[in-house]
Parts: C-alpha cells; sequence; structure tokens
C-alpha cells in the first residue's frame, strides 16, 4: 500500500442518478478527507474523518451527499439525485495523526452528470 | 473576500529563468502554510511547507510574511517540467482542514 487509491477513476451518469465513491487511505493514516474540485478552482473541503467518526461537514455538503468510513479504513461517498453541478473531481485524503504535512491525495474520481 | 487569493496566470516563462508567486490569505489565524503542485488533471502533490524563517529546497524557496499576510514562492532556473499550477494551501488549525488557493499556473516554454 504505497498511496491513496479512489475508484473508480472516471463515472458519467445521468442526471437523478446515484452515485458512489471508495476510497482507500493509507493504511497508516487514521484521518480522513474528502475535496471536490471544478476546473480552474482549487480543491473545496467536503468532510473530515477521523478513524471512523465524522468529525465536520462543509455547508458545502447538502442533503444529496453522504459519507461513511464504517471501520476507520476505507471510506464512501454517496451522491443521491445528481445534478449537473454535481460534475467535478471529487478527491480523497489522509494523513497521519497530528500531522498536516503527511496530506496525500488519491488521483481522484472524476464525475460527469449529463 | 476569498481566503487564499493567487494570481491564477498564466505566468508565461522562458527555461532557465526565475519566478516568484505570491499568495495572500485573510485568516490571521493560519498557523501552517504549504505550496502544492498539481499537473492537468492530476491530483495535488505537496511541493513544499513554508516556515516562518523562509526555507529552501533545491531550486525552490519559500517564504512567510505573517505581518502582510502572504506566501510566497520562488523557482530558479525553471525548467520544462516545472510547468503545472501551483496551489498555496493554508491551515487554520481546525481538524487539519485546509483552505486552497484557485491556483496559478506557470509554463516554462523552451
Amino acid at each position: 500500500d504505497t498511496g491513496v487509491s479512489q475508484n473508480p477513476r472516471h463515472k458519467i451518469t445521468k442526471r437523478g442518478q446515484n452515485v458512489t465513491f471508495r476510497c482507500d487511505p493509507i493504511s497508516e493514516h487514521n484521518r480522513l478527507y474528502w475535496y471536490r474540485q471544478t476546473l480552474g478552482q482549487g480543491p473545496e473541503f467536503l468532510t473530515y474523518f477521523q478513524n471512523e467518526a465524522q468529525l465536520e461537514k462543509s455547508r458545502l455538503l447538502s442533503d444529496r451527499f453522504s459519507a461513511e468510513r464504517p471501520k476507520g479504513s476505507f471510506s464512501t461517498l454517496e451522491i443521491q439525485r445528481t445534478e449537473q453541478g454535481d460534475s467535478a473531481m471529487y478527491l480523497c485524503a489522509s494523513s497521519p495523526p497530528s500531522r498536516v504535512i503527511g496530506y496525500t491525495f488519491g488521483s481522484g474520481t472524476r464525475l460527469t452528470v449529463v | 473576500r476569498k481566503e487564499v487569493e493567487q494570481d491564477p496566470g498564466p505566468f508565461n516563462v522562458p527555461e532557465g529563468a526565475t519566478v516568484a508567486f505570491n499568495c495572500t490569505y485573510s485568516n490571521s489565524a493560519s498557523q501552517s502554510f504549504f505550496w502544492y503542485r498539481q499537473d492537468c488533471r492530476k491530483e495535488p502533490k505537496l511541493l513544499m511547507s513554508v516556515y516562518s524563517s523562509g526555507n529552501e529546497d533545491g531550486r525552490f524557496t519559500a517564504q512567510l510574511n505573517r505581518a502582510s499576510q502572504y506566501i510566497s514562492l520562488l523557482i530558479r532556473d525553471s525548467k520544462l517540467s516545472d510547468s503545472a499550477t501551483y496551489l498555496c494551501v493554508v491551515n487554520i488549525g481546525s481538524n487539519y482542514q485546509l483552505i486552497w488557493g484557485a491556483g496559478t499556473k506557470l509554463i516554462i516554454k523552451p
């Protein structure tokens, strides 16, 4: 395990469908983050887990979005009733305990809603 | 006003030249500062942290000015492979959430 793994890499879905993305962090990292990035912008924070607890959730995360990290290992991000505005790159990152510097991103899942 | 602001560029620079970017941040409680590099359609990767005393890593020098609330990145002897978007990142200490600038695009020309 040499990095953060995200699946799928690309997802094209029709408006109104539900999608789920998976993130497998670096095994010794207890902190996991989801970000969203659109073209020409920096990543925007969505939510943060420490182990299995979801400790922070952005106002960007509407009630159509839900994230879980059931055993404190991998995490899933689900978007229900997708809208065209949800089209973006969804990035997962992880970091070890008490160290911001260890932030490592996965390759992201690029979502296109048509 | 955005929390972290950067000139979007692009900066078109000849190979071998020196280039510098600035980034301003609005929250005076910001604790940690970083520069990330992002290649087209790839994930961001940590380039370097920025320390109060300034720090250097090879051709790259980062500086922090807390009084004026900006950080800078200097790239010397630029290479074609330095072409990328450089993202300024700030941590305000809340659960290690990072606040990101929109990035400065750098294009190194032969």
